[in-house]
């Protein structure tokens, strides 16, 4: 099951940050949160993980709070190809672990 | 980033017809393989779990004899939609971690959409 909540949908203007939240009030210690986006009718893009410490990488950056229970995830310049639904998601860092999707939050980038 | 390729990517049967999709792998092995379903407009919803050389675990719900699930290889798994129906018609998405490695992240294939008539 599905163990984050995010906002239904978001706008955001061409050329501005895009920031994304995620509740995830529940996680474990050893849950990492996973980031994936997916553009319609194609399969889900991994964008960024952490577990504790802020992430960034040439797609995004990942803010986690100091709690664990919620993060952001940043696109610093949205462009028209961001548009896309952004999964959050939480899970133990072992590739034999089930990724749950929950509703995600389905990101418009206006011109 | 690793890449995971499915085909075919559309088809289209008649009721009554299985359809094989394939999930290969194709620069890394994975022992352990997840196939989703999408309806329109819907998240992601997980069927089965797909280990290599044994059997799938499935999720509540999903009906193993409906859905055939294969993984002969470290690279290949295959999901066989049995006597399809157009309640079948859906987008079907495979993934795959790096066996024994990596930071837990899944790759995802690109889809394979059915339309059942």
């Amino acid at each position: 099951d599905a163990k984050t909540t995010q906002p239904p949908s978001m706008d955001c203007a061409e050329g501005r940050a895009a920031n994304l939240p995620c509740n995830h009030s529940t996680i474990s210690g050893n849950e990492y949160v996973y980031w994936y986006r997916q553009i319609h009718s194609q399969g889900p893009q991994y964008i960024i993980h952490g577990l504790k410490n802020n992430e960034t990488n040439e797609m995004a950056s990942l803010i986690i709070t100091e709690d664990r229970k919620s993060s952001t995830l940043i696109l610093p310049h949205a462009t028209l190809r961001d548009t896309a639904v952004y999964y959050c998601i939480v899970r133990v860092a072992n590739t034999g672990n089930q990724f749950y999707f929950g509703t995600g939050t389905s990101l418009t980038v206006i011109p | 980033g690793a890449v995971v390729s499915q085909h075919p990517s559309r088809v289209i049967c008649k009721s009554g017809t299985s359809v094989k999709i394939e999930c290969r792998s194709l620069d890394f092995q994975a022992t352990t393989m997840f196939w989703y379903r999408q309806f329109p407009k819907k998240s992601l919803m997980l069927m089965a779990t797909s280990n290599e050389g044994s059997k799938a675990t499935y999720e509540q719900g999903v009906e193993k004899d409906k859905f055939l699930i294969n993984h002969a290889s470290l690279t290949l798994s295959t999901l066989t939609v049995t006597s399809a129906h157009p309640e079948d018609s859906s987008f079907y998405i495979c993934s795959a971690g790096l066996a024994g490695g990596g930071a837990g992240e899944l790759f995802f294939g690109e889809g394979s959409r059915l339309t059942v008539l």
